[in-house]
């Protein structure tokens, strides 16, 4: 069973750079062209997809966040990263990662227990 | 403000059926599968349906989803008070540039 864990600093402050890890366990990035996903939800919101990275690396972003956001992925290491800059308070929000359920399938089936970011000075 | 539209809040007794829609256009909707996640409060959310009507492993047959031109409908048959939770529906969207996947913005469900 693919395992998902996010981690990075839970307060950032306004202006700077958010930057959060997810490492993936019993499961490979490297095999099968599963998407491998950014969602946030900030404090009594939908979810808002961020962005996913695909098979062999490739990403894709929300536009409305296109000019802050890099998602980049480590393949040695079975992890991915999202990285936000400059963040203001409306980026506050818990922040999970996720795989698709089967490979080509953009849907969010396993998911990270997320993990609260605060912007804030 | 989401690309598509759910109903708020709806709710049941236990043991009954509900429907929860979700609204969208021929953009995202009417051009795309369509997933459902239920989402209890301080957890992430659960993936309940996908490609329209697929559901994954584990997820009882009380779950059910359908799709018709520009909506979607997923509905919960013998309800029980451990369904109450928030629904979401998802789905790609071509409005703009490149595309986004979107989410609904989400319906409580309450087990009366």
């Amino acid at each position: 069973q693919v395992h998902l864990q996010e981690s990075g600093p839970g307060l950032v402050r306004p202006s700077e750079t958010l930057s959060l890890t997810c490492s993936v366990s019993g499961g490979s990035l490297r095999t099968g062209s599963f998407y491998w996903t950014w969602v946030r939800q900030a404090p009594g919101k939908a979810p808002e997809w961020i962005g996913y990275t695909y098979y062999g690396g490739s990403t894709h972003n929300n536009p409305f966040l296109k000019n802050r956001l890099t998602i980049s992925v480590d393949m040695s290491k079975n992890e991915f990263y999202l990285r936000l800059s400059p963040v203001t308070a409306a980026d506050t929000a818990v922040y999970y990662c996720a795989r698709g359920v089967e490979p080509a399938k953009l849907t969010a089936a396993h998911w990270g227990q997320g993990t609260l970011v605060t912007v804030s000075s | 403000q989401s690309v598509l539209t759910q109903p708020p809040s709806v709710s049941a007794a236990p043991g009954q059926k509900v429907t929860i829609s979700c609204s969208g256009s021929s953009s995202n909707i009417g051009n795309d599968f369509v997933s459902w996640y239920q989402q209890l409060p301080g957890t992430a959310p659960k993936l309940l349906i996908y490609d329209n009507d697929q559901r994954p492993s584990g997820i009882p047959d009380r779950f059910s989803g359908s799709k018709s031109g520009t909506s979607a409908t997923l509905g919960i048959t013998g309800l029980q008070t451990g369904d109450e939770a928030t629904y979401y529906c998802a789905t790609w969207d071509s409005t703009i540039d490149s595309g986004l996947w979107v989410f609904g913005g989400g319906t409580k469900l309450t087990v009366l």
